[in-house]
């Protein structure tokens, strides 16, 4: 069974670009949720999406965006991109939103801001 | 904020049981304990879960106390390939959704 694929798995950007990031989760799941690693502040929930609706958000500001389309792969944006956005950005996925049905990850997309 | 509390590190030998502590003292009945590990450029893998039974599967045990306030992740056997950061989180509910909350977790090195 294929496991969560992100795509691209580097990315290098100049501040003020926006950037898309994709995530293709395990078959059957549902739930797709995406979180930022960085040296300084670990690992972050950003937002989780189910059945293409946004169910929870992480303290981001707005520049951060999320989608889920009807086959449950998913993007997200980041907009006006800062030097600080430089991070790994991780996607998981789970069957359903729920605390009880554990969450498998990608291996990310590493970006960076110049 | 997390919710957990780890050592920052720990160290065993290739072979011997790995026991891992984590305190989550301010844990609501209805938050799993969820255990992850990352190894260096990839993504946390999924180790275990539990609510309030001690679980076990085919990678380790979990202990959960009887109050709830703090678990133990056990590798019975440690290999040099379980050198990792290891993450105790609690899953919290929040809006209609989840969200994992990871703290700085525990590198734990096993050495030959």
């Amino acid at each position: 069974k294929a496991g969560v694929t992100q795509t691209p798995r580097y990315l290098i950007k100049t501040r003020g670009q926006q950037v898309t990031l994709s995530c293709s989760p395990i078959s059957g799941h549902r739930s797709v949720s995406w979180y930022q690693q960085t040296p300084g502040q670990g690992l972050q929930f950003l937002f989780e999406y189910f059945s293409e609706t946004q169910r929870n958000k992480g303290n981001f500001p707005g520049r951060f965006s999320g989608r889920q389309f009807s086959n449950s792969r998913s993007e997200m944006n980041v907009s006006t991109l800062e030097l600080g956005d430089s991070a790994l950005y991780l996607c998981a996925s789970s069957l359903g939103s729920f605390p009880n049905q554990p969450q498998h990850f990608g291996d990310g997309t590493r970006l960076s801001i110049l | 904020d997390a919710k957990t509390t780890q050592p920052p590190s720990m160290d065993c030998a290739e072979g011997r049981a790995a026991n891992l502590p984590c305190n989550h003292s301010t844990i609501s009945g209805n938050e799993y304990v969820y255990w992850y590990r990352q190894i260096h450029s990839q993504g946390p893998q999924y180790i275990i879960h539990g609510l309030k039974n001690n679980e076990t599967n085919e990678m380790a045990s979990l202990i959960i106390t009887e109050d709830r306030k703090s678990s133990t992740l056990i590798l019975p056997h440690a290999t040099l390939r379980d050198t990792a950061v290891y993450y105790c989180i609690v899953r919290v509910l929040s809006g209609q959704g989840t969200a994992l909350i990871f703290g700085k977790g525990t590198t734990l090195s096993v050495s030959s």
